[in-house]
């Protein structure tokens, strides 16, 4: 299978601890966005990289949120002090932008969040 | 803000007749328009999309329209089929290329054998 796959697909924690989601990307994408979805909602923009680059972060991003593309391949969303708002599902994405495509994003299936 | 909304939670169509999905939204800037299917369990994949120099794009059973003076859009499904029930969602950007999608809240499609 070579799309984007994203690990853990659902982790159940306490409030207050730390988790980290991980997104490997299809691997000749140079574009990974994060997205965040809510019951009843359509996804959010988070943050999204080019290669290694983090180019924008939503306001929605608080400083308890941090993602990094260390080598421009996966990434890694990480989310400190969990509080109950933060349930949800993550959904990474990626992308081959400047390269004639449409803007068209692949998903992975998401990791869903469930915060005690 | 819901800047691009999609009123309508979900629909029933018979088989072999035509859904029609819409979709409106607020912020002028908005110059390109997607939709996206899914799945249960599965992450949205994208199905069609049209820039705001068109009024129509179709591709196969999928046709987008694209009213940019009402500022809304439709996705027609001819003819519909078991496999098209999913949720459907409409995304918005400030231009081509630019993936900030803004999404909708979606519409759950639902095809009756």
């Amino acid at each position: 299978d070579t799309g984007v796959s994203q690990d853990p697909r659902h982790k159940i924690t306490k409030r207050g601890q730390n988790v980290t989601f991980r997104c490997d990307p299809i691997s000749e994408h140079n574009r990974l966005y994060w997205y965040r979805q809510t019951l009843g909602q359509g996804p959010e923009f988070l943050t999204y990289f080019q290669n290694e680059a983090q180019l924008e972060k939503s306001r929605l991003l608080s400083d308890r949120f941090s993602a990094e593309r260390p080598k421009g391949s996966f990434s890694t969303l990480e989310i400190q002090r969990t509080e109950q708002g933060d349930s949800a599902m993550y959904l990474c994405a990626s992308s081959l932008f400047g390269q004639g495509d449409s803007g068209e994003l692949f998903f992975g299936e998401g990791s869903r969040l469930t915060v005690l | 803000d819901q800047q691009v909304k999609q009123n309508s939670p979900s629909l029933s169509v018979q088989e072999g007749r035509i859904s029609i999905l819409n979709c409106d939204y607020t912020n002028s800037m908005f110059d390109y328009f997607l939709w996206y299917k899914k799945y249960p369990a599965e992450g949205p994949t994208f199905l069609i999309s049209i820039s705001s120099i068109k009024d129509k794009n179709e591709d196969g059973r999928f046709t987008v329209f694209l009213n940019k003076s009402a500022k809304h859009l439709s996705l027609h499904i001819v003819p519909s089929r078991p496999g098209d029930s999913a949720v459907y969602f409409c995304a918005a950007s400030p231009n081509f290329g630019n993936e900030k999608l803004t999404f909708g809240t979606g519409t759950r499609l639902t095809i009756i054998p």
